[in-house]
């Protein structure tokens, strides 16, 4: 049991789909992530909410929408993806952005785009 | 931009033996992490140094910070199956940046 919850584990959509990712912590933490993991290549930092502010956006194309509706629930929205947004999407949540304690993440949701 | 850098990003040993993991960083951060995981699963938080020269141990394995070398790294003593995952590190500045990962096998 991590605390942090992704559904779908696996998704197939085509480039023309809406879908959305859910996160959701058990752990009553303050601050939430996105990261990508692509092959070859280091996690890649998303989006950083902090008590439901985000409050930072990592250069990240708009065809990616996250949302916070609460401390313990995160989104990613997607639409219109490209092959290259195949990867493995975690999330991560943490005490406070900056508390010195290590993030704790879900299993992930491995996307793959048609 | 910060640059994390581990090697070697594979490593095969047997069992029994002793080996190091390295993780390179570019800027003067004294907050390091480590995290493992296994295929299909999450990151696992193993380590978390915050000053420089903090060491810690868990089982077989031990991880230090050099802050003043921009270097940590990860020792496994006597490797065992159950150590085969990949190993990342992790700087945190204003953000937390990841090493490329380093995938440890385990050979019996």
């Amino acid at each position: 049991e991590t605390g942090v919850t992704q559904t779908p584990r696996h998704l197939v959509m085509g480039m023309t789909n809406k879908k959305s990712l859910k996160c959701e912590q058990h752990l009553g933490h303050n601050a939430m992530y996105w990261y990508k993991q692509s092959a070859k290549k280091p996690l890649e930092l998303m989006f950083v909410y902090s008590l439901e502010e985000r409050v930072e956006n990592n250069s990240v194309p708009s065809r990616f929408s996250p949302e916070c509706p609460n401390s313990s629930h995160l989104f990613l929205h997607l639409h219109t993806l490209q092959p290259e947004d195949s990867a493995l999407y975690l999330c991560a949540s943490s005490q406070d952005r900056y508390s010195n304690q290590p993030q704790h993440f879900g299993d992930g949701t491995r996307l793959s785009i048609l | 931009e910060l640059k994390v850098e581990q090697n070697p990003l594979f490593l095969s040993m047997q069992e029994g033996k002793n080996y190091t993991i390295y993780c390179n960083y570019s800027t003067t951060s004294d907050r390091l992490y480590w995290y493992r995981q296994d295929p299909g699963k999450s990151l696992e938080s193993l380590f978390v140094l915050l000053s420089n020269g903090a060491v810690k141990q868990e089982g077989r394995l031990m991880a230090s910070l050099d802050t003043k070398a921009r270097l940590s790294t990860l020792h496994i003593t006597a490797a065992v199956h159950d150590l085969s995952a990949t190993y990342f590190c992790a700087v945190e500045e204003v953000k937390l940046t990841f090493g490329t990962g380093t995938r440890l096998t385990i050979i019996p």
